[in-house]
């Protein structure tokens, strides 16, 4: 069960479009379609972005989507905003039946 | 408006136990699965534990399998982690955590309790 991989940081000027990716086995992202993302700021709890690879729940941006290829998943942001800079943790369901996240990925808006 | 209120996080001895309380509001309880997430300090989030809605089913991370055991009572909207057996690498902040789409498993998590700080030192 080791963490799902994830960038440590990743960054983006006002406008444009980032990626962060989340890799994993067939145990976990590869084996079912249960990858969800948070969005983290400082202090405060996370907040659930997408769920199930690429829904988003009720409020969440358009500019905010995901999916997934084999074992990796990803999380596009686009047209970046300033309130867009947060921690962003991905995870999957597992054989384990518990979730894995990945590491965290900082996203710095330049 | 949900709400998750963790307690029973303090300062243990290596080797001792601990048992955190997770109060729930604002939603039907017995219909969600829920979990404990914790994050030790200046790492990621782990998923040390899943119960499903009728606390029919328990998972463990295994960092933690045979040592803690989940529970709830959904008379009482309250989760449970049992902590045995601690060691220097549990000390972490522990959230209670609910299952976004009310399913028997967590897939997602929506809704997070503001964490109990559990330190585990002698």
């Amino acid at each position: 069960q080791s963490a799902l991989t994830q960038p440590a940081s990743v960054s983006g000027s006002p406008g444009q479009s980032i990626t962060i990716s989340c890799t994993g086995t067939s145990s976990d992202i590869g084996g079912y379609n249960y990858v969800s993302w948070y969005q983290r700021h400082p202090g405060k709890a996370p907040k659930l972005m997408i769920y199930d690879v690429s829904n988003r729940p009720s409020g969440v941006s358009n500019r905010f989507s995901g999916s997934k290829s084999g074992n990796t998943a990803s999380l596009t942001i686009s047209g970046l905003q300033a309130e867009d800079e947060a921690d962003y943790y991905c995870s999957s369901y597992t054989d384990s039946s518990i979730l894995l996240f990945g590491g965290g990925t900082k996203l710095a808006v330049l | 408006e949900v709400q998750l209120l963790e307690s029973g996080g303090g300062l243990v001895q290596p080797g001792g136990s601990l048992r955190l309380s997770c109060a729930a509001s604002g939603f039907t309880f017995s219909s969600y699965a829920m979990t404990w997430v914790r994050q030790a300090p200046g790492k990621g989030l782990e998923c040390v534990s899943v119960i499903s809605n009728s606390g029919g089913g328990t998972y463990y991370a295994d960092s933690v399998r045979g040592r803690f055991t989940i529970s709830r009572d959904n008379s009482k909207n309250t989760v449970y982690l049992q902590m045995t057996r601690l060691r220097g690498e549990d000390t972490a902040i522990y959230y209670c955590a609910k299952d976004f789409k009310g399913t028997y498993i967590v897939q997602a998590v929506s809704a997070w309790g503001q964490g109990t700080l559990v330190t585990v030192s002698s």
